[in-house]
């Protein structure tokens, strides 16, 4: 059964804390991995990742894939208030199979 | 712009009545999806659409109904609605879907609710 596996659930920082969040899968016929943040409404597109070890980066956020180990990890730095969302990781799958898979999400709290 | 957009926001049904989400994108996608989002299940696939014309099941099909006349509508029924249907919907579209590298663009969701 394909699969997406979010960790921590939830977690709490403060301003300034460097958090790193983290995303495994296990599906078939990889094509990609996505990252989203969601506040009251619609998930929001963050960043897609098809290659290894290479890393993406917009502003204090950045992630990282890892294909042989099957994850990948979202780091947010310098934290904000701002920053307080959930956290979606999702996996695209290949050809003839037209699905994404969402992971539960992690729960970021910032507090001030 | 508009991106994608659900109609309505908010719904409230007695179990047993039927209604039809709304979603429309204007990014000329081709491909549509819906999925529901219940606490601590993640968002789920219910149905997609790769384009025009031909839609499949995804992981909770059960209890719902798709179809895709034109590029840019995809509408959800529920035909009979049931108090597990309960359940916020989002419908999320992308340009080639999942076989190529393009992400989902989301709209802001439905939240239903079957009494």
């Amino acid at each position: 059964e394909d699969k997406v596996v979010q960790s921590p659930l939830s977690l709490v920082v403060h301003e300034g804390d460097t958090v790193t969040l983290n995303c495994s899968y296990e599906v078939t016929n990889f094509r990609s991995l996505l990252w989203y943040k969601q506040e009251k409404k619609a998930p929001t597109f963050l960043f897609m990742l098809t290659s290894s070890g290479i890393e993406k980066k917009s502003g204090r956020l950045s992630s990282i894939l890892d294909k042989k180990e099957l994850f990948s990890i979202l780091n947010i730095t310098a934290t904000q208030t701002g920053d307080s969302a959930v956290y979606l990781c999702a996996v695209s799958m290949g050809t003839g199979t037209y699905k994404y898979i969402f992971g539960t999400g992690t729960r970021l709290k910032v507090l001030a | 712009n508009a991106g994608v957009t659900q109609t309505p926001k908010f719904q409230v049904l007695k179990t047993g009545q039927s209604m039809t989400l709304q979603c429309a994108q204007d990014m000329n996608h081709e491909y549509m999806s819906w999925y529901r989002q219940d606490p601590g299940m993640g968002l789920r696939l219910i149905h997609y659409s790769v384009g025009a014309g031909i839609t499949d099941q995804g992981e909770v099909p059960n209890g719902y109904n798709v179809s895709r006349s034109t590029t840019e509508d995809f509408p959800l029924r529920l035909l009979s609605a049931a108090p597990s249907q309960t359940s916020v919907y989002f419908c999320a579209s992308s340009v080639r879907g999942s076989s190529y590298n393009s992400p989902l663009h989301f709209g802001n969701g439905t939240r239903l609710t079957v009494t």
